[in-house]
């Protein structure tokens, strides 16, 4: 059964801050690893990583695969308060055709 | 995220109802998720479809649940006889994915379920 574990479950930081949140993997016909950033409703795609070690970015943010440890990370630099949210990691197994969520790490930002 | 269109998006339901919850894909999709979010818990995948077609119920309880996605109209995501362990938010997504080919998924705004 495909498993994708997030850690820390929560956090709490101050503005500024800089966070990463990780994210492993057990997913058979392993094709991509997804993060998503929910606030309340429905989860907004971040990032899409199919290939080790080619960093993503978005502004603040930037995400990485290691496809041999079977892991990501998602960094935020410069920590704002509308940072603050569920940040939810999945692994999409190609010949199920799904993805598999993790439990979320909860980051809390405060000014 | 906007085209994904589910609804209601809160449905009030007594113990023993039924809840029935729908979800129109986005323009150009024929796969649909839906996936149960507990509180304080992910996204929990439950049942993947397209149309006319289930493929995947892997993730659904095996009494009381029900998905379709008929040829034409919105998926139906069918709950009989709830109990309060069912109060939820079910999220639906969407995709365009072709076989060997694979873009994120699309998420609805979510129904929020509550069983009283």
């Amino acid at each position: 059964e495909d498993k994708v574990v997030q850690s820390p479950l929560s956090l709490v930081v101050h503005e500024g801050d800089t966070v990463t949140l990780n994210c492993s993997y057990e997913v058979t016909n392993f094709r991509s690893l997804l993060w998503y950033k929910q606030e309340k409703k429905a989860p907004t795609f971040l990032f899409m990583l199919t290939s080790s070690g080619i960093e993503k970015k978005s502004g603040r943010l930037s995400s990485i695969l290691d496809k041999k440890e079977l892991f990501s990370i998602l960094n935020i630099t410069a920590t704002q308060t509308g940072d603050s949210a569920v940040y939810l990691c999945a692994g999409y197994n190609t010949n199920a055709g799904k993805s598999t969520f993790g439990d979320g790490t909860t980051l809390t930002v405060k000014p | 995220n906007a085209g994904v269109m589910q609804n209601p998006r809160h449905l009030v339901r007594r113990r023993g109802q039924e809840a029935r919850l729908r979800c129109s894909p986005m323009k150009g999709h024929s796969h649909v998720y839906w996936y149960r979010q507990l509180p304080e818990e992910g996204l929990k995948f439950m049942v993947y479809l397209q149309k006319e077609n289930i493929i995947d119920e892997s993730g659904m309880p095996k009494e009381r649940f029900s998905a379709e996605f008929p040829k034409e109209g919105p998926s139906i995501l069918r709950i009989q006889q709830v109990v309060r362990g069912d109060s939820a938010a079910y999220f639906c997504a969407s995709s365009p994915r072709d076989p060997g080919t694979f873009t994120e998924a699309f998420f609805g705004q979510g129904t929020r379920l509550t069983v009283v």
